[in-house]
């Protein structure tokens, strides 16, 4: 079936990136686009920014621009989320999610929750 | 920036009532280009409508979206048990950043 699989929780000190993965499968992971929403405890949802997975090309949230980082690797069919300078108020579960054109984000990751604390 | 503003903040009923949600945006926004989802603790969200009223796969047909412009609502007809959770809009046009609403929590009175 079409999913997506996140890594798993992690906990990261403030000044410190962290890397989150995204594994597609039961799909052609190059003809969708990926997108990034993070959601802080409690909190509504923030879109972070997307990647094209067929080109590589990026477009990221201004809030985020010179700290994330979008990467892919289509041989294992796998996006990645660099987020660097970590601060507490990052900490978040993090969410990749399929962007299906006009069908909006409609295959979601599991989330991954990545905790900044000294 | 588009700013979505939902309405109410919380909605407390009971199984079996109907449940209105408003999404309100700072300007205009494509019909073809408004979702909603939900989202149950601990839980990614689900999409549920798409192109402010077409149906995601598998979503039942109490769940309805309409609306255009500047104003959407998403309607439960008759709320059953695993409907109580946090619905939220999105806006997804060609124009970045993309935004969600802050969310409606749908509570059992």
């Amino acid at each position: 079936q079409v999913q997506l699989v996140q890594s798993g929780a992690d906990v990261k000190k403030p000044g410190a990136s962290v890397k989150v993965s995204c594994k597609a499968s039961g799909y052609s992971f190059t003809d969708y686009y990926l997108h990034w929403v993070r959601q802080a405890p409690g909190q509504g949802l923030e879109w972070m920014g997307w990647i094209n997975p067929n080109s590589g090309g990026t477009n990221y949230a201004q809030k985020f621009q010179g700290r994330v980082t979008m990467t892919r690797d289509t041989s294992i069919s796998t996006a990645y989320m660099d987020l660097s300078r970590l601060r507490s108020d990052d900490t978040a579960v993090y969410y990749c999610a399929r962007h299906n054109y006009v069908l909006a984000l409609d295959i979601w990751g599991q989330g991954t929750m990545v905790t900044v604390s000294s | 920036e588009i700013v979505l503003t939902q309405s109410p903040g919380t909605l407390s009923l009971s199984p079996g009532e109907r449940a209105t949600l408003s999404c309100r945006a700072s300007q205009s926004v494509s019909s073809s280009y408004l979702a909603w989802y939900q989202q149950t603790p601990g839980q990614a969200p689900r999409l549920l409508i798409y192109a402010t009223s077409s149906r995601a796969t598998g979503i039942p047909d109490r769940f309805s979206g309409s609306g255009s412009g500047t104003d959407f609502t998403l309607i439960i007809s008759r709320l059953e048990p695993d409907d109580f959770a946090v619905y939220y809009c999105h806006q997804y046009g060609d124009s970045v950043p993309w935004t969600f609403g802050q969310g409606t929590k749908v509570e059992i009175k």
